[in-house]
């Protein structure tokens, strides 16, 4: 089974300070796609960052960034310079064999971040 | 519209009735997705639309959850004889698919409470 693990259901950060926040996964695919996805409390998930697994430079998109370890099939989302719209639920996904024309994400339970002014 | 539309936004039923809950994707987009969200959950992938192909239901739970895509466009999920089960966030999303596989444009859901 093809499955995608976040084992911090909530977690919390100093406004301006760094959080990281962890997701492992596990497939038997060597071809996958790795998301993070924010749920602000409006309900609307806004997808945050992506990663092909082929690539070995960890993406970035601002102040997020991700640390892929493929051995370890581990994909942690890092925030910096925490910001209060960052507070949100994280979910961590994944699309499994996208180049078989595989659609659906999986995802993890979610992390609730809380950031404190 | 520039987004996912979905409505409506919360919708309270008495077990045993049915629902219908609507989403307007974004214009152009072909691929089309029903998620579910329950409490203390993750996402439950229920059913994609794919252009004029079959739908994957694979993952909708019951026969009593069924949904339609008129037009290549709008799209209702309809849950006959409700349970206090089906109390959940129904997400609808929309990509533009193949070429974009995991990048979901989402609505602000649908939320049901069941009695």
């Amino acid at each position: 089974a093809q499955t995608v693990t976040q084992s911090q259901p909530e977690m919390s950060v100093q406004e301006a300070e760094t959080v990281t926040l962890s997701c492992t996964y596990d497939t038997s695919e060597s071809d996958y796609y790795l998301f993070w996805y924010k749920q602000p409390p409006s309900r609307q998930m806004i997808l945050v960052i992506r990663q092909e697994a082929y690539k070995q430079q960890n993406a970035t998109e601002n102040r997020f960034s991700v640390n892929f370890q493929k051995a370890a099939k581990s994909f942690s989302l890092k925030i910096s310079d925490s910001q209060l719209g960052d507070a949100a639920m994280y979910f961590c996904a994944s699309i499994f064999a996208p180049g078989a024309g595989s659609y659906q994400l999986t995802f993890g339970k979610g992390t609730k971040l809380s950031v404190i002014p | 519209g520039a987004g996912v539309s979905q409505s409506p936004s919360n919708k309270v039923t008495e077990k045993g009735k049915d629902v219908e809950l609507r989403c307007d994707p974004i214009s152009g987009h072909t691929a089309l997705y029903w998620y579910r969200q329950s409490l203390g959950q993750g996402l439950e992938f229920l059913i994609y639309f794919q252009g004029n192909s079959a739908p994957d239901k694979s993952g909708l739970p019951s026969d009593r959850f069924s949904a339609e895509r008129t037009g290549g466009s709008v799209s209702t999920l309809t849950i006959q004889r409700t349970q206090q089960e089906d109390s959940a966030v129904y997400l609808c999303a929309s990509s533009l698919s193949p070429s974009a596989a995991g990048e979901l444009f989402f609505g602000e859901g649908s939320r049901l409470t069941v009695l």
